[in-house]
């Protein structure tokens, strides 16, 4: 069965520092795609950042970063130059390759601080 | 222009009413899906759609009947409503980036049943 955790329900950064949000997974299947998504108060999922099971290097997007060790099963976020706007859930999510599914976490909420 | 789109944003209604919640993609999708946001935040995935053809129904009571008029198009009817439908629904659409599936969320639609 494919699982995705998240530990951390809550957490607190100060503005401008880095942060890192955990995210552990399960499947058997080789292929899969692992998925950030950030949810603000508004209510709306956007998507953040993605790496694919075989990508050899880790991904990044802008202040995200992924940090992905296959052989641990975790795919955690990275948020560098913590902002206020930042401050929202977030949710971890995997796809396995030949079934389109997604799987999510149950979330992380993280507050940013001034 | 909004790429996934649903509607309404509120719904609020009374125990035993239908209700139904639509939604539009305009990014060319295949593929549209259903999932239900609980009190907790915890997503689920209810129905996909790939061209109109239901691939997905996650044993969803059948209160619940999603309709695709086209592929541009997932409508979700929710028959005798019961408190426990309160929720979040998110309509989504997904495609194919260079082998990898990336979804895209509507706004949500947070139904309230008295």
């Amino acid at each position: 069965a494919q699982k995705i955790t998240q530990t951390q329900p809550g957490m607190f950064v100060q503005e401008k520092e880095a942060v890192t949000l955990d995210c552990t997974y399960d499947t058997s299947d080789p292929s899969y795609g692992l998925f950030w998504y950030k949810q603000p108060s508004s209510g709306e999922m956007i998507f953040l950042i993605y790496q694919g099971s075989y990508d050899q290097q880790n991904a990044t997007e802008g202040r995200y970063s992924l940090n992905f060790q296959k052989a641990r099963k975790s795919a955690n976020l990275v948020i560098s130059a913590s902002q206020l706007g930042d401050s929202a859930m977030y949710f971890c999510a995997m796809r396995l390759y030949n079934f389109n599914k997604f799987y999510f976490g149950s979330g992380t909420k993280l507050n940013v601080k001034p | 222009d909004t790429a996934v789109s649903q509607t309404p944003k509120y719904l609020v209604t009374q125990m035993g009413n239908d209700k139904s919640i639509k939604c539009e993609q305009n990014l060319g999708h295949d593929t549209m899906y259903w999932y239900k946001q609980d009190s907790k935040k915890f997503l689920k995935i209810m129905f996909s759609y790939n061209n109109k053809e239901l691939i997905i129904n996650e044993t969803v009571p059948n209160r619940f009947s999603p309709k695709s008029p086209d592929k541009a198009h997932l409508n979700l009817h929710i028959n005798s409503l019961e408190l426990g439908d309160s929720a979040v629904y998110f309509c989504a659409s997904s495609y194919n980036d260079r082998g990898y599936e990336k979804l895209f969320f509507g706004s949500g639609t947070q139904l309230s049943v008295l």
